[in-house]
């Protein structure tokens, strides 16, 4: 089972700040296969990025994702109040999906 | 618009089992495959099945896997978790959603909670 690590576990900024988050995997991912979502306090998640760099349907151009092999990133590039939220990256391999343990984006 | 409404959740002994429900609403259902996903209380997301678009094909995690079955009635756009012999780590909310064309959870519903507590 490939095992996603997310760093850092919290990362405090001030809207207008770019904020750059990572995904590790513990073996190579296909970048067709990694996705991020967003969860606000007492919603579901939404689904921000697939394929480690296509944004989904109404997803603003100030997210962003790159990345290939284990190393991934999700860069927010100019942060709105509405951003700050969890923030996990998953991937697909083996017809099984795992999920990383989450980036808490907090207001400074 | 795409909606899933989970329902089926409450609080469970030890041991137990629980069928929950996911209702589906706006899209043609049997085009799609389906997943479930839990949360435990202040925790993170954790992947639990999902289920082929003809119900033909279906995935567990580990940690689910000859406890937790998925099924699906496409005539009723529904899709079901029977979850037997449950423990208090199985306590989470658990999520429906829509596999989009992408591999990827594109549409999700709110949650129903499930509680395993003696």
């Amino acid at each position: 089972e490939i095992v996603l690590t997310q760093s850092p576990g919290t990362l405090s900024l001030s809207p207008g700040e770019r904020a750059t988050l990572s995904c590790r995997a513990s073996q190579s991912v296909s970048s067709s296969y990694l996705a991020w979502y967003q969860q606000k306090p007492g919603q579901a998640p939404r689904l921000l990025i697939y394929g480690a760099s296509s944004r989904a349907t109404g997803i603003p151009d100030r997210f962003s994702g790159s990345g290939s092999a284990t190393d991934f990133t999700l860069t927010i590039s100019r942060l709105e109040p509405e951003d700050f939220a969890v923030y996990y990256c998953q991937q697909y391999a083996s017809s099984l999906y795992t999920f990383g343990q989450g980036t808490k984006l907090e207001i400074k | 618009q795409v909606q899933l409404v989970e329902s089926g959740g409450g609080l469970v002994k030890p041991g137990g089992s629980l069928r929950l429900s996911c209702a589906a609403s706006g899209l043609t259902f049997s085009d799609y495959y389906m997943s479930w996903i839990r949360q435990a209380p202040g925790k993170g997301l954790e992947w639990v099945s999902y289920i082929s678009s003809s119900g033909g094909t279906r995935y567990y995690a580990d940690s689910v896997k000859g406890r937790f079955t998925i099924s699906r009635d496409n005539a009723k756009n529904s899709l079901y978790l029977q979850m037997n012999s449950l423990r208090a780590e199985d306590t989470a909310v658990y999520y429906c959603a829509r596999r989009g064309v992408e591999l990827w959870l594109d549409y999700w519903g709110q949650g129903t909670l499930v509680t395993v507590s003696s």
